[in-house]
C-alpha cells in the first residue's frame, strides 16, 4: 500500500512543491516517480528513491528511504503541470493514488 | 529508438475475451521485463502482469486465473489474452519495460482502450 499526498496541489510558477509517499512496510529505495500530462502515458522522473531519469530536468529531486519517500519540484515550470505518481516495486508494484499538481 | 505499441482495445461485452498485443522495437522481449500496467478512466495507475526474460509470470490478485501473458520472441511481441471481462476491466491498457533490477518502468506504449460494457 502506497500513500501519496496531497492528492491535488495549487502553486504558481517558479514556486517550490514537494509530494509526500508513504509505504506500508519497508521498501528500501524501491521506490519511482513518474510523471503523467492528459492523454498520455506516465513518464520516469526518478527511480531507486533519488536517481534521475536521463533527460529529466536537475529541478526534479527524490529522495526518502524505507517507508517515507518525497518528491520535490524546485522553480515551477508551466510545463509541470502534471500529474504524479510513486510508484514501489520491492512487492510486485504499487502506484500511489496520485497528486495533481495545478497552476494557481 | 524504443517503442512499444499496443493495439487490439474495444468493447467487449461482460464475459468476453481479448487480446491485446504490444509490439516492441529498440530491445529484445526475450531478454527484458514487459509489464502491462491499466488506467481506469479518471483514475490511477495498476499494474496489471508482467514476463521476466526467462519467461516467468505473475499477476496482480484482480486478474489472477483470468488474464495469461505471453511473448513471441520471433516478432518480439509481447501479448495479453483477458477472458472473462468484467466492467471493472475498462482501461486503458499500457505495456512497459521494466527494468529488471530497479522494478521501474523506463518506457511505455501509448495504450490501447479496453471498454467492457453490455
Amino acid at each position: 500500500q502506497m500513500t501519496q499526498s496531497p492528492s491535488s496541489l495549487s502553486a504558481s510558477v517558479g514556486d517550490t512543491v514537494t509530494i509526500t509517499c508513504r509505504a506500508g512496510q519497508s521498501i528500501g529505495t524501491y521506490l519511482a516517480w513518474y510523471q503523467q500530462k492528459p492523454g498520455k502515458a506516465p513518464k520516469l522522473l526518478i527511480y531507486d528513491a533519488s536517481s534521475l531519469q536521463s533527460g529529466v530536468p536537475s529541478r526534479f529531486s527524490g529522495r526518502g528511504s524505507g517507508t517515507d519517500f518525497t518528491l520535490t519540484i524546485s522553480g515551477l515550470q508551466p510545463e509541470d503541470f502534471a500529474t504524479y505518481y510513486c510508484h514501489q516495486s520491492q512487492s510486485t508494484h504499487t502506484f500511489g493514488q496520485g497528486t495533481k499538481l495545478e497552476i494557481k | 529508438e524504443v517503442q512499444l505499441v499496443e493495439s487490439g482495445g474495444g468493447l467487449i461485452q461482460p464475459g468476453g475475451s481479448l487480446r491485446l498485443s504490444c509490439a516492441v522495437s529498440g530491445f529484445s522481449v526475450s531478454s527484458n521485463y514487459v509489464s502491462w500496467v491499466r488506467q481506469a478512466p479518471g483514475k490511477g495507475l495498476e499494474w496489471v502482469s508482467v514476463i521476466y526474460k526467462d519467461g516467468t509470470t505473475y499477476y496482480a490478485d484482480s486478474v489472477k486465473g483470468r488474464f495469461t501473458i505471453s511473448r513471441d520472441i520471433s516478432n518480439n511481441t509481447v501479448s495479453l489474452e483477458m477472458n472473462i471481462l468484467r466492467a471493472e476491466d475498462t482501461a486503458l491498457y499500457y505495456c512497459a519495460r521494466e527494468v529488471g533490477i530497479s522494478g521501474n518502468f523506463d518506457f511505455w506504449g501509448q495504450g490501447t482502450l479496453v471498454s467492457v460494457s453490455s
